[in-house]
């Protein structure tokens, strides 16, 4: 079975903050997807990492896949209230074939 | 907007009823799958189909079943229901049939309570 640990599970900070969240397994994945989910409302895709090493940004968000293909982190610089949500990293692939393995969730606030 | 639709938004229910869940998939996409979420086991995959056909199949109970129609629209059924089935529904979609690298699009999902 696959197993995702995401930490934190909990965030609280200041706007302009920085910040990083973790995802960690100790199973291969082909790629890892990070999606950022509003209360009542599905996940909403941020990214899609697919290669060992592999750095992208999407504006003050960073995401990096680890060399191995076990490991995702997301960073955010300058955190804003607006970036306030659930994080969830979801591994695919693997011995998972098309199914996503999600990790717990990282619950993000950030104060004004 | 993510194109993945999901009806009915909301549902509430008995214990020991039977009901069913709608999702249509982005235009284009093949491949549909079913998750849960609860408070404590958080996003569960449940089931996927890829055009007409069961492709993985995940902690989905034997109380609970799936299919997709020939227009690719996917209906997740929940009998038996109990207390513990409370929980979000989702459906997501993705154009291939599950390779790996697949980006998969949520929709807004079904909330359940039963009563």
């Amino acid at each position: 079975t696959q197993l995702l640990e995401q930490s934190p599970q909990f965030l609280s900070i200041q706007e302009g903050e920085n910040l990083t969240v973790y995802c960690n397994s100790s199973s291969v994945f082909s790629s890892l997807q990070w999606y950022r989910q509003e209360p009542g409302e599905g996940p909403v895709l941020l990214v899609t990492v697919v290669t060992g090493g592999e750095v992208k940004k999407l504006k003050r968000l960073t995401f990096q896949f680890g060399d191995a293909r076990k490991d995702s982190s997301l960073h955010i610089t300058a955190a804003q209230p607006g970036d306030t949500g659930l994080y969830l990293c979801a591994g695919a692939g693997g011995t998972s074939y098309g199914k996503l393995t999600f990790g717990q969730g990282t619950i993000l606030t950030v104060h004004p | 907007d993510s194109g993945v639709t999901q009806t009915p938004k909301h549902l509430i229910t008995a214990t020991g009823q039977r009901v069913t869940l709608r999702c249509s998939p982005r235009s284009g996409d093949l491949s549909v799958y079913w998750y849960q979420q609860s408070l404590d086991q958080g996003l569960q995959f449940l089931i996927q189909y890829y055009n007409g056909e069961e492709r993985a199949k995940g902690n989905i109970l034997e109380r609970f079943s799936a299919q997709q129609f020939p227009d690719l629209h996917s209906e997740l059924n929940l009998s038996s229901l109990e207390l513990g089935d409370s929980a979000l529904y989702f459906c997501a979609s993705s154009h291939t049939p599950g390779t790996g690298n697949d980006e998969q699009f949520f929709g807004p999902g079904t909330r359940l309570t039963v009563l």
